[in-house]
């Protein structure tokens, strides 16, 4: 089974912070996703990587970037958090050249007071 | 521009009987669509897949139907149970476009015992 573990559930900063979001998964997939849940919106890409040290813009880019060191981790910088980035962060991978499905993480709450 | 459309935010079904999902979509080089759930406090989990070059695929209780002329895939349960309530979002991908999944907006399904 695929497995994509996202380090917090929850996170309560304050806006001006800097917030790291990591996503690890263990299949050794090549590419990996950063989308965020917000109500009647549905999911939205982020940002989103074929492979290590590669990224890609996704819908909403602004206020975020990402880093791939490694091909089994993911990060989502928000560099000076916001209200507005209030949302559940919702990362996912998939085996390039396989089927196009992803496999999501639980989630991580994020409230920027 | 929402190039995935679920219409209805919620449906209510008796247990046992036929839950019927829709989705519509605008761009005409989607080529893979999938149908994900997702409980509360979990990430999306994949159920079921179809490629544009078919109108039908089954996988048990789920079967999703594609009718390209109308741009329009529905999600059938058939019978509903009370574990299947949660949030269905559709998604759908073009090759053209780095097979990127764009998401509807989801809708919730209660199915009552």
């Amino acid at each position: 089974d695929v497995k994509v573990t996202q380090s917090s559930r929850y996170l309560v900063k304050r806006t001006g912070e800097k917030v790291f979001l990591e996503c690890v998964q263990d299949m050794d997939h090549e590419n990996m996703f950063w989308y965020r849940q917000d109500p009647g919106l549905g999911l939205r890409l982020i940002y989103f990587s074929y492979d290590v040290k590669m990224k890609e813009k996704g819908d909403i880019p602004e206020g975020y970037s990402v880093s791939r060191e490694k091909k089994e981790r993911f990060s989502l910088i928000l560099e000076s958090a916001s209200t507005n980035q209030t949302s559940m962060y919702l990362c996912a991978s998939r085996l390039a050249g396989a089927k196009n499905i992803q496999y999501f993480g639980a989630g991580t709450r994020l409230s920027v007071l | 521009d929402q190039q995935v459309k679920q219409n209805s935010p919620s449906l209510s079904v008796q247990e046992g009987r036929i839950s019927i999902l829709n989705c519509d979509y605008t761009n005409s080089m989607f080529d893979y669509f999938l149908w994900y759930k997702k409980y509360p406090a979990e990430g999306p989990t994949f159920l079921i897949s179809i490629s544009s070059i078919k109108d039908k695929n089954e996988d048990g209780r789920f079967t999703v139907f594609l009718n390209k002329s109308a741009k329009h895939l529905s999600l059938h349960i058939v019978p509903s149970q009370p574990g299947d309530s949660a949030v269905y979002f559709c998604a759908a991908s073009a090759k053209s476009s780095g097979d990127k999944l764009t998401f509807g907006t989801g809708t919730r399904l209660a199915v009552r015992p």
